[in-house]
């Protein structure tokens, strides 16, 4: 069975702090692809990365950062030097590579911004 | 258009009507997917589309829930016989495709908000 794990439910930074979102996988497939998508309050999920299970480089993008580690299971995603439009809930996710493709979301991390 | 669009976006329903909900994916995206969220939850799956077939139906709940795509094009989502436990954001998703080693990340729409009374 596949699974993605958000432990935080709800994360209160700082603007101008660093703060990092957790997210724990698990799956039976050798070949998979790992997500992060950004929910803000108007509701509309929006794709900010895409991860294929053979490669973990770790990427960044700006302020966000993505740290992908196999031997863990853990695709943690870093935002840096948070700023308030960064509020939103984020949900990491799996597509496997077999059988189906369904995408498989976690529970979600709120992150709330403080000016 | 140039996204995924999902009508209505509200609506407001008795126990024990019918609802449809349509969505409109982006065109050429031959994969579609449908999925619920609660309030507070992340999206649960409900059913994904390669073409007109429907190739993982494993996340409807029960035989009350329904979807087509005809023309490997919109979809609908039909639920019978509503109940309180359907209210819902039902969100639509497309990709470009979906196969062995082939990803296209999911563009959703704004989703459709049920709710039953």
């Amino acid at each position: 069975a596949q699974k993605v794990t958000q432990a935080q439910t709800e994360i209160s930074v700082v603007e101008k702090e660093d703060v990092t979102l957790d997210c724990v996988y698990e799956t039976r497939d050798t070949t998979y692809y790992l997500f992060w998508y950004k929910q803000p309050p108007s509701g509309e999920l929006v794709f900010l990365i895409r991860r294929n299970s053979f490669d973990e480089q770790n990427e960044i993008s700006g302020r966000y950062s993505w740290n992908f580690q196999k031997s863990t299971s853990s695709f943690n995603f870093t935002i840096t030097a948070s700023q308030v439009v960064d509020s939103a809930v984020y949900f990491c996710a799996l597509r496997g590579n077999s059988g189906t493709y369904k995408y498989i979301f976690g529970t979600g991390t709120r992150l709330k911004v403080l000016a | 258009g140039a996204g995924v669009s999902q009508t209505p976006s509200n609506k407001v329903t008795e126990k024990g009507k019918y609802v449809e909900l349509r969505c409109d994916p982006i065109s050429g995206h031959t994969a579609l997917y449908w999925y619920r969220q609660s309030l507070g939850q992340g999206p649960e799956f409900l059913i994904y589309f390669q073409g007109t077939g429907a190739a993982d139906d494993s996340g409807l709940p029960n035989d009350r829930f329904f979807a087509v795509r005809p023309e490997g094009s919109v979809s609908t989502l039909k639920i019978q016989r509503t109940e309180r436990g359907d209210s819902a954001v039902y969100l639509c998703a497309s990709s470009l495709r979906e196969k062995a080693g082939g990803t296209g990340e999911l563009f959703f729409g704004e989703g459709s908000r049920l709710t039953v009374l």
